[in-house]
């Protein structure tokens, strides 16, 4: 199971807008409504941004959005803070009750 | 509160086992299915393994197909992940972690997890 592709990095300035990409196949992407995405500051404990595509656990604020289309899923965060800074992790459901993650994307706020 | 809090973490040998534990506390573990993921040095997450709510389901990720095994004991909340034939490779940050649940159904997805236990494999 290859992984899903996600840019190595992206970065904004506070208030600013960025998308994160996350690329996979029919296999998982594309074939299973069950992409999530974790936000991961170093050293803690990874947390669940979304789940199903596009549902928001409580307490995500809503400047974070989803998306999703064909094989490409896709996070948007707006009015970029500064405690927006970590990595991005999206995850599929694949086939065969396996997960497979992205590669990460490291957001810097500038 | 709800917490999952990993153990068993440290320096072995290639070719060597280690035995990583999970302990959960807060919820009703015996109804969740589990999972360990890993993150590699410099590198991204890696799902390792899922075991069902009652144990009776066992699946593996391929890098360690074959050399895992998942388990768990619901009388004392606990998880474990029997690693042998460690590699190199191998060398990383075990998470365990929680699939959430929502109306009644299974999530997919992780909802909470520990902070992690380092396995570092190297002679």
């Amino acid at each position: 199971q290859s992984a899903l592709t996600q840019p190595r990095s992206v970065s904004g300035s506070p208030g600013q807008s960025v998308s994160i990409s996350c690329t996979g196949t029919s296999s998982d992407v594309g074939g299973y409504n069950y992409v999530s995405w974790y936000q991961h500051h170093p050293g803690k404990a990874p947390k669940l941004m979304f789940y199903d595509v596009n549902r928001r656990p409580s307490g995500v604020p809503d400047r974070f959005s989803v998306s999703k289309s064909g094989n490409t899923a896709s996070l948007t965060i707006s009015g970029l803070q500064a405690e927006d800074e970590a990595d991005y992790y999206c995850c599929s459901y694949a086939d065969s009750y396996t997960w497979v993650f992205g590669g990460g994307t490291k957001l810097t706020v500038l | 509160q709800v917490q999952l809090v990993e153990s068993g973490g440290g320096v072995v040998q290639p070719g060597r086992s280690l035995r990583l534990s999970c302990a959960a506390s807060g919820f009703t573990f015996s109804s969740y299915h589990m999972h360990w993921v890993r993150q590699t040095p410099g590198k991204g997450l890696e799902w390792v393994a899922v075991i069902s709510y009652d144990g009776s389901n066992k699946y593996y990720g391929g890098s360690v197909n074959g050399r895992c095994t998942i388990s768990r004991d619901n009388s004392k909340n606990t998880l474990y992940l029997q690693m042998n034939s460690l590699r190199t490779e191998d060398t990383a940050v075990y998470y365990c972690g929680r699939e959430g649940q929502s109306s009644g159904y299974y999530m997919r997805a992780f909802d909470i997890w520990g902070q992690g236990t380092m396995v570092t494999v190297s002679s």
